[in-house]
């Protein structure tokens, strides 16, 4: 079946510092990644997605590579900001039409401090 | 961006009565929905997938005569928890595909439900 691990958290961070939180997965075939991001007290949000291999997904100054050789899905910010404390969650969908049921990882909880 | 609501975002009940939670895609038309459940600082489990106009589907270990889905129209699916416990209080979220792009999905807010 499908599964998503990821780093557990929670990580804490200066302000400025380089954040880098991993998601590995298990899946048959090719999948779709994503990033999600859940801010206190908000629903989840898209934050960047992959399709396929060596695709690199960014937004928000957030990046993460397909890595098919390695099944992974790093997420990587080079200098991070006290609004980018949320929980971040790294998920699958298979490739396959009408079936879009997403797997979730744990979620990692990111707090920067000023 | 496409648009989810949930409706209530919070609802504190007795133990034993029910309780419906509203999802509605507000600029979109969802012929799929999925019913999420989120424990404190866990990660979302998929609990069922909606179908406009069919019966829903569930996972496995859930129950479908305690959590009730109806998705009666193409912007509307309902989640009715029966006869609630204590055990049943939760962060329940539910998500529609995009249209054009299924494997890309817009969250609700979610509904906190707290059951005495």
């Amino acid at each position: 079946g499908n599964s998503v691990t990821q780093m557990e958290g929670p990580v804490t961070l200066s302000e400025e510092a380089f954040l880098t939180i991993n998601c590995t997965y298990t899946a048959t075939g090719y999948p779709s990644l994503f990033w999600y991001v859940q801010y206190p007290g908000e629903g989840l949000q898209l934050l960047l997605k992959a399709t396929k291999a060596d695709d690199k997904g960014s937004n928000k100054g957030f990046e993460a590579t397909y890595r098919k050789e390695t099944t992974s899905f790093h997420l990587e910010k080079g200098s991070v900001q006290v609004s980018d404390s949320a929980v971040y969650f790294c998920a699958l969908s298979p490739l396959r039409s009408n079936d879009y049921k997403l797997s979730f990882g744990a979620g990692t909880t990111v707090t920067v401090r000023a | 961006g496409a648009v989810v609501s949930q409706h209530p975002s919070w609802v504190i009940c007795k133990s034993g009565t029910s309780v419906k939670i509203e999802c509605r895609s507000l600029d979109f038309q969802a012929t799929t929905m999925f019913w999420y459940r989120q424990f404190p600082k866990q990660s979302l489990m998929l609990m069922a997938t909606s179908n406009e106009g069919s019966k829903a589907t569930y996972e496995q270990g859930v129950e479908k005569d305690k959590f009730l889905i109806n998705h009666a129209s193409l912007t509307l699916s309902t989640l009715t928890v029966t006869s609630a416990h204590p055990e049943d209080s939760s962060f329940y979220i539910c998500s529609a595909p995009a249209v054009g792009a299924g494997d890309t999905q817009y969250f609700g807010p979610g509904t906190r439900l707290t059951v005495l």
